[in-house]
């Protein structure tokens, strides 16, 4: 099973920023946070991965606390296209495996 | 660049009937793949992974099958379907630990 824990939804006033939180308290010292992102009906998209340093790219940004036991997605400036389930993954015990969980269901509104 | 090609992209099947899912990825050598199910409504849960050639993990007991006859084709297969075989099916490539997954477009799948 996965190892995080999220919100079931959020929402978001467009053009505003969206926060997204997750709890990774069991996460070891060599595994990365994962957030990927599914629009209806796609496939999941990847944002963003991080160690232990906040990182940034043009889609995102990552916050990971100094402890590593929980992280934020931040999207800037969100936009309805930004409305998505939002998956936030630890790769577990350094296997090849990726599970999600049940990810946020984030809504972006006009 | 690396590209995944998953088909088709939607299938109806009738209870009983044979299954066969294609992925293929280009560009890139020796990657680890996946696939995953998605029912209507629910998360995403890891079916098989593989590492390498005949090399698979499966995650799920179900009546679903995996192979990996070449280096970069995955192919999901079952026997006789079940009306609880429906779903959205994915399939995913990454190379090596701590690098990104890539995903196909995805299968529809109603077994009627």
């Amino acid at each position: 099973d996965a190892k995080t824990t999220q919100p079931p939804s959020m929402d978001c006033a467009e053009g505003r920023a969206a926060n997204l939180p997750c709890n990774h308290s069991t996460i070891s010292g060599n595994e990365y946070v994962y957030w990927y992102r599914q629009i209806h009906s796609q496939g999941p998209q990847y944002i963003i991965h991080g160690l232990k340093n906040n990182e940034t790219n043009e889609m995102a940004s990552l916050i990971i606390t100094e402890d590593r036991k929980s992280s934020t997605l931040i999207l800037p400036h969100a936009t309805l296209r930004d409305t998505a389930v939002y998956y936030c993954i630890v790769r577990q015990g350094g296997s090849e495996k990726l599970v999600f969980g049940k990810g946020t269901k984030l809504t972006v509104n006009p | 660049s690396q590209t995944i090609h998953q088909w088709p992209a939607t299938l109806v099947q009738p209870v009983g009937s044979p299954l066969s899912l294609e992925c293929t990825v280009e560009g890139t050598s020796n990657p680890n793949l996946y696939w995953y199910r998605q029912a209507a409504g629910r998360g995403l849960q890891l079916l098989f992974y593989s590492i390498g050639i005949d090399q698979i993990s499966s995650e799920v007991p179900q009546n679903l099958s995996a192979s990996r006859p070449q280096d970069r084709q995955f192919i999901l297969s079952s026997k006789k379907l079940l009306l609880s075989d429906s779903g959205f099916y994915l399939c995913a490539w990454s190379l090596q630990l701590n690098t990104e997954a890539f995903f196909g477009q995805g299968t529809r799948l109603t077994v009627v």
